[in-house]
């Protein structure tokens, strides 16, 4: 069966620290994989979306990024946290729609 | 791009029915989803629709489809306080879904 792995589950860094967050996704082959934020009291928004290794496509520019070094991991970086940067990462991977996605457990980044 | 809106709050009575609306706008959306979220959790898959269906049954869940009016809804049937969650619709474009912001469900015991 296929599962998806996001960590750490809580994270505080200081303003102007790097991030990098990871996800693993293990029982599949080339999934689209998917980064989300969920700012406190807002719905989701996505980040950046992934249809192969080394391909990722960017929906709002910001001080974040991304990479797809191997399949099935997927990372969301940032070379220096902005207090705005606050909020709920998801990760998430699909691979039909008829399948719709499945979620990671989430990241709570705390920018202080 | 799609716009998938939601209302933001509801609150119920434990037993009461529940209803959760969406709107989307790109009719050409092979499937529609209902996810669910718990407090400090991911999503979690609770049901989807064929657009070409109208209606679709599961246990306490009823998810309508009105394609042409593009208003989706989410029914649950003698809610219980474990229901109370945040509530996302979502759409299929391309390879991407698109949530609408999320309905958040306060069960009133």
């Amino acid at each position: 069966s296929q599962t998806i792995h996001q960590w750490p589950a809580t994270l505080v860094q200081p303003v102007g620290s790097p991030l990098s967050l990871e996800c693993t996704v293990e029982g599949t082959s080339n999934p689209n994989l998917y980064w989300y934020r969920q700012a406190a009291g807002r719905g989701l928004q996505l980040l950046f979306y992934s249809v192969g290794i080394g391909q990722i496509s960017s929906e709002v520019p910001q001080n974040l990024s991304a990479s797809r070094p191997q399949d099935r991991q997927f990372i969301l970086s940032s070379k220096k946290l902005l207090l705005s940067d606050s909020g709920f990462y998801l990760c998430a991977w699909s691979m039909t729609a008829l399948n719709g996605y499945t979620f990671g457990s989430g990241t709570r980044l705390t920018v202080v | 791009g799609e716009d998938v809106e939601q209302s933001l709050f509801l609150s119920v009575r434990e037993g009461d029915s529940s209803v959760i609306n969406c709107t989307y706008t790109d009719s050409s959306s092979t499937y529609l989803y209902w996810y669910k979220q718990e407090p400090g959790a991911g999503l979690q898959l609770l049901t989807y629709i064929f657009s070409n269906m109208d209606m679709k049954q599961d246990q306490r869940l009823t998810v309508l489809l009105n394609k042409k009016d593009k208003h989706l809804s989410l029914r649950i049937a003698d809610t219980q306080t474990g229901d109370s969650a945040i509530y996302f619709c979502a759409s299929t474009w391309g390879n991407q879904f698109y949530f609408g912001t999320g309905t958040s469900l306060t069960v009133i015991p």
